[in-house]
C-alpha cells in the first residue's frame, strides 16, 4: 500500500534552535515530492518541490533533502521564528503510465516554536 | 492578487439538505482538485479536473459531485449531506504541469448535523 509517514507527530522547540523533520514513503513510481507549511485554519502553502534527481533544494531557512533510494525525504529549518508554528505536510505524487497523478499525502509534523 | 477563494468558508447544515461549495482560481489554471481534511488522515482528494469538462475521481469520491463548466470555477456539490462529511474541504489549482505549484483556497469547514 502506498504510504506516507512523517515523524515527529509533533514538536516542540525553543525560538532560534534548529529542527528536522522527516518523510518516509513507499510510494511507487516516484514523480516528485513536496513540503508543504500549513498555519491553523488556512490552506497549504508549497515550501519546496522535488524531483527524482534532486537532492538538496533550499527556500530561505527550509532545506529538504530527498534520497529516492531509501525512499526518505527531510524538512530542516534553520534558526526557528515564532510564525514557522504550523504544521508541514509532506506530500508524494506518482504518474502512472496512462498519465493519471496521484498525491499521497502525510498527516503532518504539528511544530510549535516558544519564545 | 493570483488566488484561489471558497465559499461559503463555514457552513452547518443538516442531514439530507443539497448543497454547493464553489471554487474560484484567478490564475488560468487547467488543473483544479478538490480535498478534505481529517484529524489523523490528512489530505485525501475527493475529485480533480484537469481541464474544463474533464473531471476524474480520487481517493474518496463517494457522495460527492463536481462540474467543470468554465476554467475559472469547479464547485463541489453534496447531493445528501451526511455527517461523516462533517469535514475542512480545500480546494486547489495549478497549471498544467505537476511540477509546479499547486495553490490552496483557504478552505470551508463543513458541519452536517
Amino acid at each position: 500500500k502506498n504510504q506516507v509517514e512523517q515523524s515527529p507527530q509533533s514538536l516542540i522547540i525553543l525560538e532560534g534552535k534548529n529542527c528536522t523533520l522527516q518523510c518516509n514513503y513507499t510510494v511507487s513510481p516516484f514523480s516528485n515530492l513536496r513540503w508543504y507549511k500549513q498555519d491553523t485554519g488556512r490552506g497549504p502553502v508549497s515550501l519546496t518541490i522535488m524531483t527524482f534527481s534532486e537532492n538538496t533544494k533550499s527556500n530561505g531557512r527550509y532545506t529538504a533533502t530527498l534520497d529516492a533510494d531509501t525512499k526518505q525525504s527531510s524538512l530542516h529549518i534553520t534558526a526557528s521564528q515564532l510564525s514557522d508554528s504550523a504544521s508541514y505536510i509532506c506530500v508524494v505524487i506518482t504518474i502512472s503510465n496512462f498519465g493519471n497523478e496521484k498525491l499521497t499525502f502525510g498527516t503532518g509534523t504539528r511544530l510549535t516554536i516558544i519564545p | 492578487e493570483a488566488q484561489v477563494t471558497q465559499n461559503p468558508r463555514y457552513l452547518i447544515t443538516v442531514t439530507g439538505k443539497k448543497l454547493t461549495v464553489t471554487c474560484s482560481q484567478n490564475m488560468n489554471h487547467e488543473y483544479m482538485s478538490w480535498y478534505r481534511q481529517d484529524p489523523g488522515l490528512g489530505l485525501r482528494q475527493i475529485y480533480y479536473s484537469m481541464n474544463v469538462e474533464v473531471t476524474d475521481k480520487g481517493d474518496v469520491p463517494e457522495g460527492y459531485k463536481v462540474s467543470r463548466k468554465e476554467k475559472r470555477n469547479f464547485p463541489l456539490i453534496l447531493e445528501s449531506p451526511s455527517p461523516n462529511q462533517t469535514s475542512l474541504y480545500f480546494c486547489a489549482s495549478r497549471t498544467r504541469s505537476s511540477y509546479n505549484e499547486q495553490f490552496f483556497g483557504p478552505g470551508t469547514r463543513l458541519t452536517v448535523l
